[in-house]
């Protein structure tokens, strides 16, 4: 199974300022397709869990533009160039590479110093 | 607009069984691989299962295979998860998901005596 990390576990941050999330993977998520299927999800506090970010920097519909991924086979990271209060929560990197299973990463939480 | 709703959770007894449901709209829901995903209180995310839109592949994560039982009717929109012989590590809120890109609000299980 391809086992997810992420880095830092908690992210104290100011309002403002960017912050970066890291996600790496044991083995790399080059698909045999030549897509990479790593994907980027939020979880507000209370809430059901919101991707984000699919096939490395891809941005969902009504995701503001503050969020970006990039990175490439085993590396990718999450950024987030000014936060704002509505971005606490929890943050998942997935990868939908190399299964079954899908694995998360054991999550990132990020809150407001 | 998309909604995914699940409903069918419940509190049992060690050993017991419960059968999760999940109704689609907005969506053409028999294009679409579907999958549940768990959330241990105050734990990550965990992909329990997945199913191809036609029925004819199913895939478990290892800790449920021979327990659980995902289908599903698209005839009715609906997606269902078979839980038999729980265990106190099966207590989790349980999601069910489409795409990644679209996931309900999700329904509590605990397994407790």
């Amino acid at each position: 199974d391809v086992v997810m990390t992420q880095s830092p576990l908690s992210l104290p941050v100011t309002l403002g300022q960017p912050a970066s999330i890291s996600c790496r993977s044991s083995q790399s998520l080059v698909h045999s397709d030549g897509n990479t299927y790593l994907n980027w999800f939020q979880q507000r506090p209370g809430q059901s869990p919101r991707r984000l970010i699919y096939k490395v920097s891809n941005r969902d519909s009504g995701v503001p533009d503050r969020f970006s991924g990039s990175g490439s086979g085993t590396d990718f990271t999450l950024k987030i160039s000014r936060v704002e209060a509505e971005d606490v929560g929890m943050y998942y990197c997935m990868q939908g590479s190399h299964w079954p299973p899908f694995t998360f990463g054991p999550g990132t939480k990020v809150d407001i110093k | 607009e998309v909604h995914l709703v699940e409903s069918g959770g419940n509190l049992v007894q060690p050993g017991g069984s419960l059968r999760l449901s999940c109704v689609a709209s907005g969506f053409a829901f028999s294009g679409y691989w579907m999958n549940w995903v768990r959330q241990a209180p105050g734990k990550g995310l965990e992909w329990v299962a997945n199913i191809k839109p036609d029925e004819s592949e199913k895939y478990y994560v290892d800790s449920v295979e021979g327990r659980f039982t995902i289908s599903r009717d698209n005839a009715k929109n609906s997606l269902y998860l078979q839980m038999n012989s729980l265990r106190a590590e099966d207590t989790a809120v349980y999601f069910c998901a489409g795409d990644w890109g679209n996931w309900g609000q999700g329904t509590l299980v605990t397994v407790s005596s």
